[in-house]
This record gives C-alpha cells, structure tokens and sequence, in this order.
C-alpha cells in the first residue's frame, strides 16, 4: 500500500541551526514525491517536486530509494522558515497525491 | 487568475444539518480534488475528478459525504445530516495534469459542527 510517515509532529530549533524533517514512503515503482508548505494562515504551497532537484529557499531534499526516504533539509533555519510541513506521494496512477501527517517546524531566535 | 476559491472560509453549523461547501477551480485545469485536514489524520484525500468526473472517492468517509462536479468551474462537496466528528478544514485542490506540477490548493474552509 502506498503510504508516507513523517514521524515528528513538532520540530524545534534555534535560528542558524541545521534543519532535517524526515518522510519515509511505502510505494511499489518509481515513486513521485513532493514537499508542500503551509504558513500561518496560508494555503498550502508547493515548496518542491523531487523530480526538479531544485533548492527552494534554501531547502533540499534528496530521494533515497534504498531507505525509502525524502527528508527535506536546510543547512541554516530562519525565523520565517516557521511552517507546517506535509511530504506528499504521488498515487500509482499518478493522478492524485498521498499526504503524510505533516511535522510543525518551530524556528525560534 | 484568482486561483482555487473556496467559500465559505467558516462554516459553524448545528449536528444534524445539510453542509455545502463550494470550490471554484482555476480555469483549463482538468483535475480537482477534495481533501479533509485534521490534528489527528493530516491531509486525507476524499475524492477526485478529472473533466468532471469522479475517478476516485474511496476516501469518502461514509454515505453522508458526496461530491459534485456539474461543470469545469464548479464542485461542491456535500454532507447530509453533519457530525460534530465532521470538524475539520475542507480544502479543494487543483492542477492541469495530476500530479506532474503539484497542485494549486484553495484557502480552504474551516467547518465546525456544535
């Protein structure tokens, strides 16, 4: 079954600090996997696709087939980087994306 | 484009009474989606269309949720009688082609049942 962990419902951290919220995925093939962002009293936004290999306000993420992982990471967090974070998967027939549960991140100074 | 429009944005409504809530999608996307957000579940996925069809509501959590797309740029998302269970934040979704560039999320609605 296709399915996406992230199994931190609250990160805190210190300004400057290293950032690392973790997703794991259960999926068959080569899966499609997504990081969407959601500020206080905002819609959810697309923050980055893993197929992009692209850095979005300084945010990476790295897809490991081998441990089935997608963390997203940021080498220094900012106060404003505070948000709520879902990992999403894209379904086998790659029409409609599986969300995890989402981990809060707290940057504080 | 103003994007995915949802309304109302709050919805508080008494157990047992009909909720509507209403998504207009972006326009020439062919898919929509409907999510439900909770502390508990995260984002869940209820249903989806494409062209205005309904490919898939196994998500749909019981016989007093249903889902209607009439035409391209409107759905509704209907629950007859409503339970305070039911409380959640109600988002509508949409993208051009599935997956392929992500989705453009509505502002969601916030429905409170008392």
């Amino acid at each position: 079954a296709q399915r996406v962990t992230q199994p931190e419902k609250l990160l805190s951290v210190f300004k400057g600090a290293p950032v690392e919220l973790k997703c794991n995925y259960s999926y068959s093939g080569s899966p499609e996997l997504f990081w969407y962002v959601q500020y206080s009293r905002q819609r959810l936004q697309l923050l980055l696709r893993h197929i992009s290999r692209e850095s979005i306000k300084g945010f990476t993420a790295d897809l490991n087939k081998g441990e089935t992982s997608f963390h997203l990471k940021k080498p220094f967090a900012q106060e404003e980087d505070s948000a709520m974070y879902y990992c999403a998967l894209g379904n086998q027939a790659g029409t409609a994306l599986i969300f995890g549960k989402g981990t809060t991140l707290s940057v504080s100074s | 484009d103003a994007g995915v429009i949802q309304s109302p944005r709050h919805e508080v409504t008494e157990m047992g009474q009909e909720v509507t809530l209403r998504c207009k999608p972006i326009s020439g996307h062919d898919y929509l989606f409907w999510y439900r957000q909770t502390m508990m579940r995260g984002l869940e996925l209820l249903i989806y269309f494409n062209n205005n069809v309904p490919i898939d509501d196994s998500g749909m959590p019981e016989d007093r949720f249903s889902a209607k797309m009439p035409n391209a740029s409107f759905s509704t998302l209907k629950i007859q009688p409503s339970e305070p269970r039911d409380s959640a934040v109600y988002f509508c979704a949409s993208s051009p082609q599935g997956i392929a560039y992500g989705y453009t999320f509505g502002s969601g609605t916030r429905l409170t049942v008392v």
